[in-house]
């Protein structure tokens, strides 16, 4: 089994719609993390999450809203799309007390969202 | 300036051949550095982390030069299977934020 999973994988929405983009890993990591990746672009952080109780913006939060709902669990949603939010989310973890390996981060599948 | 630069590719490359590509990075108190490989469209997969030593994986090598603030990834005897899109990713601070670049696209042709 996948260490850390996102559903759904793919979503076509409409313009003004609410969505959310689910994340659930069992690495036990207590870091997650949100990117989103356009064509020729790095990926770019959205929000991140030291643990339950820490929730930070990151480069491109504006339109997205966070919940972390557990140590395992941590969901995107946008409130209204918008179809510049057309893109491939990811969803990533970390573990901080991992020595050498403490930055490394572990990737979802993805989410190819469209919004039209 | 991009935090991380990388030459876009793509380099296509006969199999059996080797190839070297490099990265730039901006914030010289970077401190953890890595290559991650990215098949199309699919989730970046962590390829090797770069040491200050420079560091070798089977046919990959990585370098790192702090001087001139780039890493370099090396890949002998390209397989088929390596056709991928390599991201230079460089830490962007102590607290785990990771800058990305977007990635150097190499084709293996037989």
């Amino acid at each position: 089994d996948a260490d850390v999973t996102q559903t759904p994988r793919n979503r076509i929405t409409k313009t003004g719609k609410r969505i959310m983009l689910e994340c659930s890993q069992t690495k036990g990591h207590d870091r997650m993390y949100w990117y989103r990746q356009d064509p020729g672009l790095g990926l770019q952080l959205i929000y991140y999450s030291f643990d339950v109780k820490d929730i930070n913006k990151g480069e491109i939060s504006d339109g997205y809203s966070v919940s972390r709902q557990a140590q395992a669990k941590f969901s995107l949603s946008l409130e209204s799309a918008i179809p510049n939010q057309t893109a491939l989310y990811f969803c990533a973890t970390s573990d901080p007390g991992a020595g050498l390996k403490a930055d490394t981060q572990y990737f979802g599948p993805g989410t190819r969202l469209t919004v039209l | 300036r991009k935090e991380v630069e990388q030459d876009p590719g793509p380099f296509n490359v006969p199999e059996g051949a080797t190839v070297a590509f490099n990265c730039t990075y901006s914030n010289s108190a970077s401190q953890s550095f890595f290559w991650y490989r990215q098949d199309c469209r699919k989730e970046p997969k962590l390829l090797m982390s770069v040491y200050s030593s420079g560091n070798e994986d089977g046919r990959f090598t990585a370098q790192l030069n702090r001087a001139s603030q780039y890493i370099s990834l090396l890949i002998r005897d390209s397989k088929l299977s390596d056709s991928a899109t390599y991201l230079c990713v460089v830490n962007r601070d102590s607290w785990g934020k990771l800058q990305f670049g977007a990635g150097t696209q190499v084709v293996v042709t037989p």
